[in-house]
């Protein structure tokens, strides 16, 4: 059974604040690690999709990082905006399916 | 293009009756995908499609659920006699064949409850 674990599973921050989340995922069989962002009552919205070991990945003050040796992936969000509240999910994609396989978010809320 | 479309947005019904739902995907977007979230969890993988063939089904595809995408273009969700445990939001998406890194686009998803 494949898992993909994301900590934490809820996060409160100031407007301002920087802060980050991760994933772990198999590190066998490895082909993508896929990110989004939900927000209530939209579609889940692309973030990243990054396949190489050590790529880094950067959009506007959101991004992140892949290490498929060990199995981790960091997102990154600088100076958080209450814009930003949202559930981030990390889903892993195998070499032998192009199925997602979700983690079960980390829900950002932001306060002003 | 305005991206990945789901009918109905929400859908109450009863236990034991069945539903469809629709998902019309990105334009020219060779694959279709189901998936289900439930209340804390993150999407489950049900079904894919390359085109019009089925190429992966989920063990939680269970003989109530069928899928369908007759012509390569939208599809169909089919759910018979409803069971509780089926209230869920299901979630269709696509992706293009040709792009590299094939990111799986989103629809806003059918939210399901069955009383």
């Amino acid at each position: 059974i494949l898992n993909v674990e994301q900590s934490p599973q809820s996060l409160h921050v100031q407007e301002g604040d920087s802060t980050n989340f991760t994933c772990s995922f198999p590190s066998s069989n490895f082909y993508a690690l896929h990110w989004y962002r939900w927000e209530t009552a939209k579609s889940p919205e692309a973030l990243f999709v990054m396949t190489l070991n050590g790529d880094e990945k950067k959009k506007g003050r959101i991004s992140a990082t892949l290490n498929t040796k060990e199995g981790y992936s960091y997102l990154y969000i600088k100076g958080s905006q209450p814009e930003d509240s949202a559930t981030y999910l990390c889903a892993f994609m195998g070499d032998s399916s192009y199925k997602l396989i979700f983690g079960s978010g980390t829900r950002l809320l932001v306060r002003p | 293009d305005t991206g990945v479309s789901q009918n109905p947005r929400h859908k109450i019904t009863k236990r034991g009756q069945n539903v469809t739902f629709r998902c019309d995907p990105i334009s020219e977007h060779n694959r279709l995908y189901w998936y289900r979230q439930t209340l804390g969890q993150g999407p489950e993988f049900l079904t894919y499609f390359q085109n019009e063939a089925q190429l992966e089904k989920s063990r939680l595809l269970s003989d109530r659920f069928s899928a369908e995408r007759p012509k390569g273009s939208f599809s169909t969700l089919e759910i018979q006699r409803t069971e509780q445990g089926d209230s869920a939001m299901y979630l269709c998406a696509s992706s293009a064949l040709a792009e590299l890194q094939e990111t799986q686009y989103f629809g806003p998803g059918t939210r399901l409850l069955v009383l």
